[in-house]
């Protein structure tokens, strides 16, 4: 097993380009999630997904845009890149509530100049 | 306006001794705590949680304690080693809260140094 992959591990990006994060699991887990790291803080849930073609609003959405076509995928799209944008982002994966263990993939870190 | 709090940003150790992490949370509707651990370029993995109907919860050298009415909570590691030098996270949930139910509040994390 994998686990939760993510792709790109590095990306710089110009004011107001867009691109998707990827994120995978092959565990076969029904709950995804976007988190986001800044400089210092704790970790920002951005988006999550109960299952395929089923998805929510966490704490900081603003600035991206989510799909859930399939059990195993979910991207995070930026449109429009800030700075403010700028941080390590973490997908995760669990098979269901809150108190199952959530498993990360290991970040990709994006930089917007 | 943080929810869950991790006031010491770092924490220094020697090998052998104990090392206790603490965490306090203000929202007294969260019911489940975890604590992550993060090394440097790596995502955060699961080290041990407790329900809120306990105070104890005990996995090897790692041990969580939680003090519901101080809002309270910190990780024992006992004897320290160097390998578990790293970011260690705080996290709550509202695990019987319906659609909130799925949403991890993390603190900001203590960087743990044990020194060999």
């Amino acid at each position: 097993n994998a686990g939760v992959t993510q792709t790109p591990k590095f990306r710089i990006l110009k004011i107001g380009q867009s691109m998707t994060l990827q994120c995978a699991q092959d565990m076969n887990h029904n709950y995804m999630y976007w988190y986001r790291q800044d400089p210092g803080m704790g970790l920002k849930l951005i988006y999550y997904s109960v299952g395929a073609g089923i998805t929510d609003k966490g704490e900081v959405p603003n600035g991206y845009n989510v799909s859930r076509s399939t059990t195993e995928d979910f991207p995070l799209r930026l449109e429009l890149a800030a700075p403010s944008q700028t941080s390590v982002y973490f997908c995760a994966s669990s098979f269901g509530t809150a108190t199952d263990t959530q498993y990360f993939g290991p970040g990709t870190r994006l930089t917007v100049l | 306006d943080q929810q869950v709090k991790q006031n010491s940003p770092s924490l220094s150790v020697q090998e052998g001794r104990i090392s206790i992490l603490n965490c306090d949370y203000t929202n007294s509707m969260f019911d489940y705590f975890l604590w992550y651990k993060k090394y440097p370029a790596e995502g955060p993995t699961f080290l041990i949680s407790i329900s809120s109907i306990k105070d104890k919860n005990e996995d090897g050298r790692f041990t969580v304690f939680l003090n519901k009415s101080a809002k309270h909570l910190s990780l024992h590691i006992v004897p320290s080693q160097p390998g578990d030098s790293a970011v260690y996270f705080c996290a709550a949930s509202l695990s019987n809260s319906g659609g909130s139910n799925y949403k991890l509040t993390f603190g900001k994390g203590t960087l743990l140094t044990v020194n060999p």
